[in-house]
């Protein structure tokens, strides 16, 4: 089936500094891919929505300055957190959708954990 | 607004135990509905969908189905197993021409199945 990575699986890092995650579909072109952010106990929560080759959607009340997004390729997908704080430490899933439409199928990598101290 | 309420968790079970797991939601519009399984160190898969109204999902055993009336997907299992103690979401994508066809989560259940 379709295959999606994401990496690094866990990173910790200073107060201030800049984070990369990177997510890949493995097996297939991914035209449109999600971030998605978890708390502990929450759902997952839509970060924004990038299509390849054009600038990110992002949903109401996330930072696009903060949270920088590039589908540069059909396979890949990076998320960089900027100037990350404590209260950026979090759960980041991505997931990647093969086709145009919208009812085709998302495939989910299985997370980063972001640790800011 | 839109959005899906489950059951929390965790639900601990004994093995061939049934399993309900309740996922209410609210949208607009004819929404498409979905579980999704998360397994421990893994991605979410797919379990099981309906697209619309009085269809049945099933799965690996696991059924839910689409209810408009009572706004409600619960997923149940007649005879759970220690593998499929995992973490379950429930969610609902908006069906219309503007969508980006993106997923809406409940905040998920925890299954611990013990032998």
């Amino acid at each position: 089936g379709a295959v999606v990575s994401q990496h690094p699986s866990r990173v910790i890092c200073k107060s201030g500094t800049s984070v990369k995650i990177e997510c890949r579909s493995l097996d297939f072109q991914a035209t449109t891919m999600f971030w998605y952010r978890q708390f502990p106990k929450q759902s997952l929560m839509l970060m924004a929505t990038s299509n390849e080759g054009s600038k990110a959607t992002y949903e109401q009340g996330v930072e696009k300055d903060k949270f920088l997004i590039n589908h540069a390729s059909l396979t890949l997908s990076t998320l960089t957190v900027t100037s990350a704080h404590p209260e950026d430490s979090s759960f980041y899933i991505c997931s990647a959708r093969p086709g145009q439409g919208y009812t085709d199928t998302q495939y989910f990598g299985p997370g980063t954990r972001l640790t800011v101290l | 607004g839109n959005s899906v309420t489950q059951m929390e968790g965790p639900v601990t079970l004994s093995e061939e135990a049934f399993l309900t797991i309740n996922c209410t939601y609210t949208a607009t519009g004819y929404p498409s509905l979905f579980w999704y399984v998360q397994y421990p160190g893994e991605g979410l898969q797919l379990l099981l969908k309906a697209t619309k109204a009085d269809d049945k999902g099933s799965n690996k055993g696991f059924e839910a189905t689409y209810r408009k009336e009572t706004t409600s997907f619960h997923l149940e299992k007649g005879s759970v197993q220690v593998s499929d103690s995992a973490v379950y979401f429930c969610a609902l994508r908006l069906n219309y021409g503007g969508s980006q066809g993106n997923l809406i989560f409940g905040k998920g259940t925890k299954l611990s199945v013990k032998p």
